[in-house]
């Protein structure tokens, strides 16, 4: 089946610094992806949908300064938190919509969890 | 806004009895509903899934119930196993719009 790989699985980095997650769909096409946040307990809120070839789309609340979010290609989206912050620290996770099959079941990663010191 | 929710935060069943998790969404547009499982430092995994047109689907040892006047949602796992304590999420969306609205999350144990 369709499969989705998050990396890295964990990060832990310094207030200030900047860190990348990059999401790929390993046996699909996927000209949409999202990107979730998930604080602990709590369900996953969407940041962003991630178009290959344009711009994302940011929901409302979430700086796209902050997020940035990179859909080079067709199997490959990457969200950079810039200028972390202990507040940052959450779990992120990425999904991913094979081309062309509207409301199928989307396909997540296993997420990336990122500690902020 | 739109929302999907939860009446149960957590549910405890013994192994081997059946569980029923509800979920109650708000949006009227919703046409397409999903089922994850989410287990612990995970992603969430596919479960089931049924559009607005049915009312019932079976999967192995899943199902699904929609009640589209109530707007009300639920997964019945049959015959639990260890295997089966996660949490589990809905998920709602319009039709052609993959953007997922997730309800709140129950967490099932299941009690050997």
């Amino acid at each position: 089946g369709a499969v989705v790989s998050q990396h890295p699985s964990r990060v832990i980095c310094k207030s200030g610094t900047s860190v990348k997650i990059e999401c790929r769909s390993l046996d699909f096409q996927a000209t949409t992806m999202f990107w979730y946040r998930q604080f602990p307990k709590q369900s996953l809120m969407l940041m962003a949908t991630s178009n290959e070839g344009s711009k994302a789309t940011y929901e409302q609340g979430v700086e796209k300064d902050k997020f940035l979010i990179n859909h080079a290609s067709l199997t490959l989206s990457t969200l950079t938190v810039t200028s972390a912050h202990p507040e940052d620290s959450s779990f992120y996770i990425c999904s991913a919509s094979s081309f062309g099959q509207i409301n199928s079941p989307l396909h997540f990663g296993n997420g990336t969890r990122l500690t902020v010191t | 806004g739109e929302s999907v929710g939860l009446h149960l935060p957590t549910l405890s069943v013994q192994e081997g009895d059946n569980s029923i998790i509800n979920c109650a969404y708000s949006n009227s547009a919703s046409d397409y509903f999903i089922w994850y499982k989410q287990e612990s430092g995970k992603g969430p995994q596919f479960i089931i899934d049924i559009r607005s047109n049915m009312d019932k689907r079976q999967g192995q040892r899943v199902t699904v119930l929609l009640n589209k006047t109530v707007k009300h949602l639920s997964l019945q796992i049959a015959a639990t196993q260890p295997g089966d304590s996660a949490v589990y999420f809905c998920a709602e969306t319009p039709f052609g719009n993959e953007k997922l609205t997730f309800g709140t999350g129950t967490r099932l144990t299941i009690i050997p």
